[in-house]
C-alpha cells in the first residue's frame, strides 16, 4: 500500500483565498483523523471519522473549517476564507478500527496564508 | 486531568550516548502509551508502545520505561546515532476512547 497520500504537500495563498486539503487514506481503514501541527501548539486533533460519518469535530476551530468525507477513500478539510493564524502543516491519518491500533500518518500539507 | 506533559523540549546528545524522554500523565484511565518518531517533512510514525500490564517493552535500541505508580513513562535509545535525530511524541489513549492525547514533542539532536 503506497500509505495515506495528502495533497498539496505546500500551499501558498493569499488571505481571504479558499483552501482545499486533500487525503487518501489507506485502503480497508475505517477511521481517519485530521491534525494540524505548529510550534505553539504542537498536535491538535481537528476532526475523528469514523466509516465516513463525521463523529467528533470538536477541535475544528472556527466555521471557517469544514471537512467531509464522501467515500471510504477520500477526504477534504476546506478554510475559507483563510487567515494567516491558519498557516501550520495539516496532517491526515488512518486507522484500522474503531480505537484500537496504530495511526498511520501522510506527510501533510503546509499551508503558508499571507 | 487529559493532559500528558513531556519533557525536555529539546535535548542534545553526542553518538552512543543515551536519551532519555520523559512524559507524565494524571488520568488513570490510560491504558495505552505510544511514542511516535517525526522526521522533518515527514509525518509522526509510530515507534513502540506499551501497555501498563508492564514495566519495560524494548525493540531494538528503543525502550519505554513505565512506573503506574508515580503515572510516568519514559523513552530511552540506546546507542544513539546521528540518524535518530527527531521530534519524538509521546501520547496516551484511556480504553474504547478513539482519540490520542499528545505530549508536546520533544526535538532530540544526535551529534556525530
Amino acid at each position: 500500500d503506497a500509505g495515506v497520500i495528502q495533497s498539496p504537500r505546500h500551499e501558498v495563498t493569499e488571505m481571504g483565498q479558499e483552501v482545499t486539503l486533500r487525503c487518501k487514506p489507506i485502503s480497508g481503514h475505517n477511521s481517519l483523523f485530521w491534525y494540524r501541527q505548529t510550534m505553539m501548539r504542537g498536535l491538535e486533533l481537528l476532526i475523528y471519522f469514523n466509516n465516513n460519518v463525521p463523529i467528533d469535530d470538536s477541535g475544528m476551530p472556527e466555521d471557517r473549517f469544514s471537512a467531509k468525507m464522501p467515500n471510504a477513500s477520500f477526504s477534504t478539510l476546506k478554510i475559507q476564507p483563510s487567515e494567516p493564524r491558519d498557516s501550520a502543516v495539516y496532517f491526515c491519518a488512518s486507522r484500522e478500527g474503531d480505537y484500537a491500533g496504530e495511526l498511520f500518518f501522510g506527510e501533510g500539507s503546509r499551508l503558508t496564508v499571507l | 486531568q487529559q493532559q500528558v506533559k513531556q519533557s525536555p523540549q529539546s535535548l542534545i546528545v553526542q553518538k552512543g550516548g543515551i536519551p532519555i524522554i520523559n512524559c507524565a500523565y494524571e488520568n488513570t484511565a490510560f491504558d495505552y502509551f505510544p511514542w511516535y518518531q517525526q522526521f522533518p517533512g515527514k509525518g509522526p510514525a509510530l515507534l513502540i508502545a506499551i501497555r501498563p500490564d508492564v514495566s519495560e517493552k524494548k525493540e531494538g535500541r528503543f525502550t519505554i520505561s513505565f512506573n503506574k505508580s508515580a503515572k510516568q513513562f519514559s523513552l530511552h535509545i540506546m546507542d544513539s546515532q546521528p540518524g535518530d535525530s527527531a521530534t519524538y511524541f509521546c501520547a496516551a489513549r484511556a480504553g474504547s476512547n478513539y482519540q490520542l492525547i499528545w505530549g508536546a514533542g520533544t526535538k532530540l539532536i544526535i551529534k556525530p
